[in-house]
């Protein structure tokens, strides 16, 4: 069966210090890949997606990135946090034609950025 | 906006009664989803109907989908304490760039009392 990790569960940081969020995916091969960020009491905005090694779409202009160096490998990343970054982040994947795009989520990391 | 809407934004009810929600959207859509978040946990998927369809049934979910509105609702009938959770639809491009992605709402916060 197929599994998402995502790591860590919460995550506190200092304004100006790097930031790195993995998720991986297991039992599955080629998924698309999305990384979200929901704040508080928010719908959930999209920031990246990634439909294979290298592909990277961003949604969103700020001061995060996004790389897939492995098939089922997706990290979110920053040189410098803001204020701002505080929130949810969500990892997801989904295979298949987009007629049925399901997402299936990580449970989240909660991200304090002070 | 591609997004979906919700409404209400907060529903509260005691067990046992029906819980219906609402969603609108804008765009020609291929599909429209429900998802599920319980409290700082990632997203379920709860159901998916198609564009050409107007109704499902999955359990005590009935979701209905009109698209000459572009609207559809959820219905969790019998609720129960555990079904308390915040409850978004996500609609899926029918064409473009956009194709695979998902477009989130900001969700109903459903609480049901025991």
């Amino acid at each position: 069966s197929q599994t998402i990790h995502q790591w860590p569960a919460t995550l506190v940081q200092p304004v100006g210090s790097p930031l790195s969020l993995e998720c991986t995916v297991e039992g599955t091969s080629n998924p698309n890949l999305y990384w979200y960020r929901q704040a508080a009491g928010r719908g959930l905005q999209l920031l990246f997606y990634s439909v294979g090694i290298g592909q990277i779409s961003s949604e969103v202009p700020q001061n995060l990135s996004a790389s897939r160096p492995q098939d089922r490998q997706f990290i979110l990343s920053s040189k410098k946090l803001l204020l701002s970054d505080s929130g949810f982040y969500l990892c997801a994947w989904s295979v298949g034609q987009a007629a049925k795009n399901i997402q299936y989520f990580g449970a989240g990391t909660r991200l304090s950025v002070l | 906006s591609q997004q979906g809407e919700e409404d209400p934004q907060a529903l509260s009810i005691q067990e046992g009664e029906n819980a219906t929600m609402n969603c609108s959207y804008k765009t020609s859509i291929n599909n429209l989803q429900w998802y599920r978040q319980n409290s700082g946990r990632g997203l379920v998927h709860l159901i998916l109907i198609r564009s050409n369809e107007r109704e499902k049934h999955s359990g005590r979910l009935r979701v209905t989908l009109d698209t000459s509105k572009k609207s559809s609702s959820l219905l969790i009938t019998a609720s129960r304490a555990a079904d308390t959770a915040s409850y978004f639809c996500a609609t899926a491009a029918l064409r473009g760039s956009t194709l695979g992605r998902l477009y989130f709402g900001r969700g109903t916060q459903l609480t049901v009392w025991p």
